[in-house]
């Protein structure tokens, strides 16, 4: 079975600072999918950004990249110009393989942005 | 289209009793998943569906949980004989066949309380 490890159960970063969550996984496929989300307290899941396995290129949204390291499967998200309303817990998440079945979830970081 | 909808969003049952929580997803998404979710930890995969036809299910569906989604539109999960354990958020999530980029959509979940 596909684990999803998030090793930082809890990060803090001041207001406009960065700051990088972590995320490693293993699967034993050659492509699949990454994605980071953002549940804040109303609970509601929100995707934050996503990855294809087979782009070798980190992707990016607005102040949110990753470092997407293939061979040592890894998955790290940096978080630029930290605000507020970045407070949440953030879970990674991966699929089994290249067609979206179902995902494989880490445990959560819970992010605190304090002003 | 406003996104994947579930309801109830609260439930408080007694233990032994059967509850049944329902999700609309996104109307031109194929495929609906059910996640079960428990204070501080990573949503857990219960099922999922293509359609009509429930493609794969944990193990953490046990015989007293069921799951449906009988026209492809809407699905249904019901938990029969609830117990304390079963004290979580229910997710529920859909996503297009073929257009994999735009990954999962997340309703706002179910919690369920036993008592």
């Amino acid at each position: 079975a596909q684990t999803v490890t998030q090793s930082q159960p809890e990060m803090s970063v001041q207001e406009a600072e960065t700051v990088t969550l972590s995320c490693t996984y293993d699967t034993s496929e050659n492509n699949y999918y990454l994605f980071w989300y953002k549940q804040p307290p109303s609970r509601q899941m929100i995707l934050v950004i996503r990855q294809e396995a087979y782009k070798q290129q980190n992707a990016t949204e607005n102040r949110f990249s990753v470092n997407f390291q293939k061979a040592a499967k890894s998955f790290s998200l940096k978080i630029s110009d930290s605000q507020l309303g970045d407070t949440a817990m953030y879970f990674c998440a991966c699929t089994r393989g290249s067609t979206l079945g179902r995902l494989y979830f880490g445990r959560g970081t819970q992010l605190t942005v304090w002003p | 289209d406003t996104g994947v909808s579930q309801d109830p969003r609260h439930k408080i049952t007694k233990r032994g009793q059967n509850v049944t929580f329902r999700c609309d997803p996104i109307s031109e998404h194929n495929r609906l998943y059910w996640y079960r979710q428990t204070l501080g930890q990573g949503p857990e995969f219960l099922t999922y569906f293509q359609n009509e036809a429930q493609l794969e299910k944990s193990r953490l569906l046990s015989d007293r949980f069921s799951a449906e989604r009988p026209k492809g539109s809407f699905s249904t999960l019901e938990i029969q004989r609830t117990e304390q354990g079963d004290s979580a958020m229910y997710l529920c999530a859909s996503s297009p066949l073929g257009r994999r980029g735009e990954g999962y959509t997340f309703g706002s979940g179910t919690r369920l309380t036993v008592v």
